[in-house]
C-alpha cells in the first residue's frame, strides 16, 4: 500500500484559513469514512484532530474541520494560531483491512 | 481515562529482532477496541505497522508483514511487537495506539529504538 499524498508544507498568517489537502485511491479514502487526521508537534505523540472525516473528538477547537471528496480528504484550519504550527498527518483505513498514513504536512504560522 | 506506554530496549543490532511491548492502564484491553503499533522513522512520516484484537487476531502492514507478529497478553494488559531481521532502516520512534474504531484516539509518548552495531 502507498503512502497517502499531502503537499509537503502549507503556510498562512495568523488568523487566515488554511487547507491541507490528502489524496489517496478507491481502495483507501474513496471507499471509507474511516478517515482521521493528526496534529504532530516534535517529541510528543501524535494527537487526534478529526475523526470519521468531519467529526472532532472532544476538546479539540471547531477552527479545525474535515471534508472528503472522492479520494481526498481536507483538513481545514481556520483562525490560524502560532500554536497550530506542527505537522499534520492525515489516515484512512483500507479495504484490506489496513491503514495508511499520509506523507505529512508542514504548517508553518 | 486510559494510558498507553511502550517499553523495551532502545538499541538493537542489525539482523537481530526488535521487540517491545505497550502496557495499557485505566482501561481494559478487552474493550473492543484493536489496538496498533505506529512508528516514525528518522525525517519521515508516520507508518502503521499492525494492530491486534483482544481475542488475537491480527492485521500487518503488507510491506512488513513477513518481518512482524504483534501478540497480547490480556492477564497482564499487554501487547507486544516483535520484528525480526533489523536494518537501519527500522531506526524510528515506535508508537503503541488504540484503535478509536477507524481512528488513534490515545497514544503512547513513543520509544526510539536505534539499530546498530
Amino acid at each position: 500500500q502507498s503512502a497517502l499524498t499531502q503537499p509537503a508544507s502549507v503556510s498562512g498568517s495568523p488568523g487566515q484559513s488554511i487547507t491541507i489537502s490528502c489524496t489517496g485511491t478507491s481502495s483507501d479514502i474513496g471507499a471509507e469514512n474511516y478517515v482521521s487526521w493528526y496534529q504532530h508537534h516534535p517529541d510528543k505523540a501524535p494527537k487526534l484532530m478529526i475523526y470519521e472525516v468531519t467529526n472532532r473528538p472532544s476538546g479539540i477547537s471547531n477552527r479545525f474541520s474535515g471534508s472528503k471528496s472522492g479520494n481526498t480528504a481536507s483538513l481545514t484550519i481556520s483562525g490560524l494560531l502560532a500554536e497550530d504550527e506542527a505537522d499534520y498527518y492525515c489516515s484512512s483505513h483500507t479495504t484490506a483491512s489496513t491503514y495508511v498514513f499520509g506523507t505529512g504536512t508542514k504548517v508553518t504560522v | 481515562q486510559v494510558q498507553l506506554q511502550e517499553s523495551g530496549p532502545g538499541l538493537v543490532t542489525p539482523s537481530g529482532t526488535l521487540s517491545l511491548t505497550c502496557t495499557v492502564s485505566s482501561g481494559s484491553i478487552n474493550s473492543g477496541n484493536w489496538w496498533s503499533w505506529i512508528r516514525q522513522s528518522p525525517g519521515r512520516g508516520l507508518e502503521w505497522i499492525g494492530q491486534i484484537f483482544h481475542t488475537g487476531s491480527t492485521n500487518y502492514n503488507p510491506s512488513l508483514k513477513s518481518r512482524v507478529a504483534i501478540s497480547v497478553d490480556k492477564s497482564k494488559s499487554q501487547f507486544s511487537l516483535r520484528l525480526n531481521s533489523v536494518t537501519a532502516a527500522d531506526t524510528a520512534v515506535y508508537f503503541c495506539a488504540r484503535d478509536g474504531p477507524g481512528c488513534f484516539d490515545r497514544w503512547g509518548q513513543g520509544t526510539l529504538v536505534t539499530v546498530s552495531s
